[in-house]
């Protein structure tokens, strides 16, 4: 138990659905993110939270929505999605934005795959 | 712009000390993270440099140089629990982490 739950932990869908990441924290922390990973590639920050109020959106494409209903929950609606789109998402969630100094505790992600 | 570079992947015996290195170039420094990825898992913090030097925490150590942009993730008395990804990130002068692309670690019998 990581602290950082993510469901589901696989997801296939194809280019034309709808669907949604859901990410829930206990930790009490107030800023959470969504990272999306790819094979051999850097993390990519996508959305940044912080008191339920988004931070950063960096360029990310509109076909990916974010919301953070209160600290302790974060979605990421998918819809219309490209098989480049395809990766490992990842939700972490730190204190604050500026005090991590541990680090961000990680969920085990979402394994998408576009078809 | 900013940069993250650590080997892709490497090989160690078990019993054995690996170092893995990291070279960043960034705007700012406010601080140098290593995490730890078991494939399909989460990434889980494994030490922070903020200052140069060497911090140790049982077999791993962390080391950092911040006029060469420069650290290494030592592990000693290797298991093969420890194949995994470990991944380098700096916090810039924004706190925006910047990472690396991980480097992929086998251990062998």
């Amino acid at each position: 138990e990581t602290g950082v739950t993510q469901t589901p932990r696989h997801l296939v869908m194809g280019m034309t659905n709808k669907k949604s990441l859901k990410c829930e924290q206990h930790l009490g922390h107030n800023a959470m993110y969504w990272y999306k990973q790819s094979a051999k590639k850097p993390l990519e920050l996508m959305f940044v939270y912080n008191f339920k109020e988004q931070t950063e959106n960096n360029s990310v494409p509109s076909r990916f929505s974010p919301e953070c209903p209160n600290s302790s929950h974060l979605f990421l609606h998918l819809h219309t999605l490209q098989p480049e789109d395809s990766a490992l998402y990842l939700c972490a969630s730190s204190q604050d934005l500026d005090r991590t100094y541990y680090g961000y505790t990680f969920g085990s992600g979402t394994r998408l795959t576009v078809v | 712009g900013q940069n993250i570079d650590q080997p892709t992947e490497m090989t160690a015996t078990e019993g054995a000390i690996v170092q893995i290195n990291c070279t960043y170039q960034t705007s700012g420094f406010n601080g140098l993270f290593w995490y730890q990825q078991h494939a399909g898992e989460a990434p889980t913090f494994l030490s922070y440099n903020v200052l140069d030097g060497l911090e140790e925490k049982g077999r791993f150590s962390s080391f950092l140089s911040r006029s060469k942009g420069y650290s290494y993730l030592l592990l000693k008395e290797l298991q093969m629990k420890d194949s995994a990804s470990y991944l380098c990130a700096v916090r810039d002068s924004n706190y925006q982490l910047i990472w690396g692309a991980g480097t992929k670690l086998i251990i062998k019998p």
